[in-house]
Formats: C-alpha cells, structure tokens, sequence
C-alpha cells in the first residue's frame, strides 16, 4: 500500500460547527503532517507530527487542533472555523525520521467554511 | 521572504516543445531538493535530488541539482497536454533558528501545453 488516504473530500460547515479530518497511511512512515493550500499558492506547513509527537505547530489557531492517535492515523479538529479558513487541507507522510525529505499526499479535503 | 524561487511563474507551450522550469533556494542545513506535479488535487513525487550534478530521468522528464549555486532544473522534452499542472519545488532544510523537518515550497510554475 503506497497511498495516503484522506476523508472526507469535501466538507462544508458552519462558523459554530464541530468536525473532523482525517488522514491515514499504512507505508510504516513514521513522520506526517498537515498542509493547508490556498488557491494558486502553494501548500503552507501547519503541523508536523514526528514518532507520534507534535513536532512542529507552524502558529497554527488554537480552532485546529491535530491529533496523532497511533502512528498510521492523523486528524485535524475544527472547531469555531472562519470563512478564511476555507482551502484544501492536505495530509502527508514520510519515513524520515526528522521530518522532511520525501513526503507522499494524500488528495485533500476541499473545505469550505460559510 | 521567499527561500525557494522558481521562475517562470508561467509558462505556455505547444506539444512538442521542449521546456525548462528553474528553482533557486536559500535554506540552511540542505538536506534535499524535490519535484512534485500538481494537477487539480495533491502534489504527486516527481524528484529528490540530493547530490549536485547527479541527473535523474523519468520517461520525458529529467532534473539536476547544483548545490554550489544552489538551483535546480527540471526539464520536460516533447511535451503533452497531459504535462499541463503546476510543477512545485520543495527544499528540504532548516531556516537559521528552525527545526528541521519540512519542506519549503516556491510559489510553483504553471505549465499549460497547447494541442
């Protein structure tokens, strides 16, 4: 299995609404992260997750909130979202184990906030 | 500011044509450089180039990396309707003051091959 998969496609929800993405791989990569892609601009960090540990927050709203549960699975609470918020929300994984190097994505979430 | 630099931001061709995106970069602690092809969803792997002057080559596409001058290409030969996407460059490094583990990414080019 050479994917990284991601659920659900699309999302639409509200200012007051509560969801969650979520981001799986089965690769044994032992890094992941969040990206959020804006259109035409290219996917900007916003967590990193290295051996199950938040390793980076690129100053990320406290109204995402990533979480690790084991070290295939990765998910992005949203909570109290903007419309600003609206975007494509990337997942990603790499076997390096300081981050970076060769990252795999997953197709997105298309979001959007009204 | 931007660390990673591609040129042209745009680029129309007609197939056939023989094309050369650049990628120039400021980072410390160079770990890699990669290549990745966006059509309407995620960026999919094309390169990681770590060594200068070392080419890789898949199919019609190829790329080089020059750590001295710190700059990439990536060159695509008879190109296709099928080429058209946006072709990002990512370094793989550590701004002064950083963690590692990430990639910067330049703004892509915005390749569109005519029939």
């Amino acid at each position: 299995d050479t994917e990284v998969t991601q659920t659900p496609k699309h999302l639409v929800m509200g200012m007051t609404n509560k969801k969650s993405l979520k981001c799986e791989q089965h690769m044994g990569h032992r890094a992941m992260y969040w990206y959020k892609q804006k259109a035409k601009k290219p996917p900007e960090l916003m967590f990193v997750y290295s051996y199950e540990k938040l390793s980076i927050n690129e100053s990320v709203p406290s109204r995402f909130s990533p979480e690790c549960p084991n070290s295939s699975l990765l998910n992005l609470h949203l909570h109290a979202l903007q419309p600003e918020d609206s975007a494509l929300y990337l997942c990603a994984s790499s076997q390096d184990r300081g981050g970076g190097g060769e990252q795999f994505f997953g197709p997105g979430t298309r979001l959007t906030v009204l | 500011e931007d660390k990673v630099v591609q040129s042209p931001l745009s680029l129309v061709v007609h197939e056939g044509d023989t094309v050369t995106l650049n990628c120039s970069y400021e980072v410390t602690n160079f770990r890699s450089l990669l290549w990745y092809k966006q059509e309407k969803k995620a960026p999919t792997f094309l390169f990681m180039l770590t060594s200068s002057g070392i080419e890789k080559k898949s199919g019609r596409l190829s790329s080089i990396l020059d750590k001295k001058e710190l700059f990439s290409i990536l060159n695509i030969t008879a190109t296709q309707t099928g080429d058209s996407a946006i072709y990002l460059c990512a370094v793989d490094g550590s701004l002064r003051g950083s963690t590692l583990g990430r990639l910067y990414f330049g703004r892509g080019t915005q390749l569109t091959v005519w029939p």
